[in-house]
C-alpha cells in the first residue's frame, strides 16, 4: 500500500463548478500537508499549506485536513479554465526532510 | 535568486552519453532536493542535501546517477551512460529547512534519451 493515495483522474468539470480533490494517507505521523498545482510542462507550484487538522482558505481555494480519517481535501470554488492542471498533494512528518507526494489528479475545467 | 532555477530546461541526448543537470536554489535555502517525474507518474525522490552533504541518496536509481552540491548552493545531477528509461523531468526543489518547511520547485529539466 502506498503511503499516499490520490485518484489520478482525469476529472472534467464545467466552468463555475465546485471541485473537490482528495488524498488519503496511511501514516498518522504526518503533520504538514501541502497542495501543489502543476501546469503542463511546468514545475509544481505551491497552492496551500496546512499544519495538522483543520481548514485553511485562500481566495477560491480551501484546504481541509481530517487527521482522524487520514484524509485531506482541496476545494476549488467557481472553477475557471485556467484551473486546468494537475494537482498534487504532499505531506511530511515533523522534523523530517522527506515529503511524500501523491501521484496527482488531472483536472480539466471546460469553458 | 527569486526562485529555483534549473538548466537546461530541455535536453535531448543520445543513449550512452552523459548529461549534467544544474540547479540553483533560492538564496538562503539550506535544503535541496532532486525528484524525478516520469510521464503520468508521481514525484520520485532521488536525493536530499542539507548544506553540501547528502544524508540520503537512497532514491538514486542506479550507480549511473550521482549528485553534488558545492558552496551550500548550486547542485549538479549527473547521469552517466544514459538509457531510454532515464527520459523524464528532473525537478529540483529547495527549502529553508526541513520538518514542514515549504519546498519550492524549479521548472524542471526535461530529458529525452533517444
Amino acid at each position: 500500500q502506498k503511503e499516499v493515495e490520490q485518484d489520478p483522474g482525469p476529472l472534467s468539470v464545467p466552468e463555475g463548478a465546485i471541485v473537490s480533490l482528495n488524498c488519503t494517507y496511511s501514516n498518522s505521523a504526518f503533520q504538514y500537508f501541502m497542495w501543489y498545482r502543476q501546469y503542463s510542462r511546468k514545475g509544481p507550484e505551491l497552492l496551500m499549506y496546512t499544519y495538522s487538522s483543520g481548514n485553511k482558505e485562500d481566495g477560491r481555494f480551501t484546504a481541509q485536513v481530517d487527521k482522524s480519517s487520514k484524509y485531506i481535501s482541496l476545494f476549488i470554488r467557481d472553477s475557471q479554465p485556467s484551473d486546468s492542471a494537475t494537482y498534487l498533494c504532499a505531506m511530511a512528518k515533523s522534523g523530517t526532510y522527506k515529503y511524500i507526494f501523491g501521484t496527482g489528479t488531472r483536472l480539466k475545467v471546460l469553458a | 535568486g527569486a526562485g529555483v532555477s534549473q538548466s537546461p530546461s530541455n535536453k535531448v541526448t543520445e543513449k550512452g552519453k552523459d548529461v549534467e543537470l544544474r540547479c540553483d536554489p533560492i538564496s538562503g535555502h539550506t535544503a535541496l532536493y532532486w525528484y524525478r517525474q516520469s510521464l503520468g507518474q508521481g514525484l520520485e525522490f532521488l536525493i536530499y542535501f542539507q548544506g553540501n552533504s547528502a544524508p540520503d541518496k537512497s532514491g538514486l536509481p542506479s550507480d549511473r546517477f550521482s549528485a553534488e552540491r558545492t558552496g551550500g548552493s548550486v547542485s549538479t545531477l549527473t547521469i552517466q551512460r544514459t538509457q531510454q528509461e532515464d527520459s523524464a523531468v528532473y525537478l529540483c526543489a529547495s527549502s529553508l529547512g526541513v520538518g514542514g518547511n515549504t519546498i519550492y520547485f524549479g521548472e524542471g529539466s526535461w530529458l529525452t534519451v533517444v
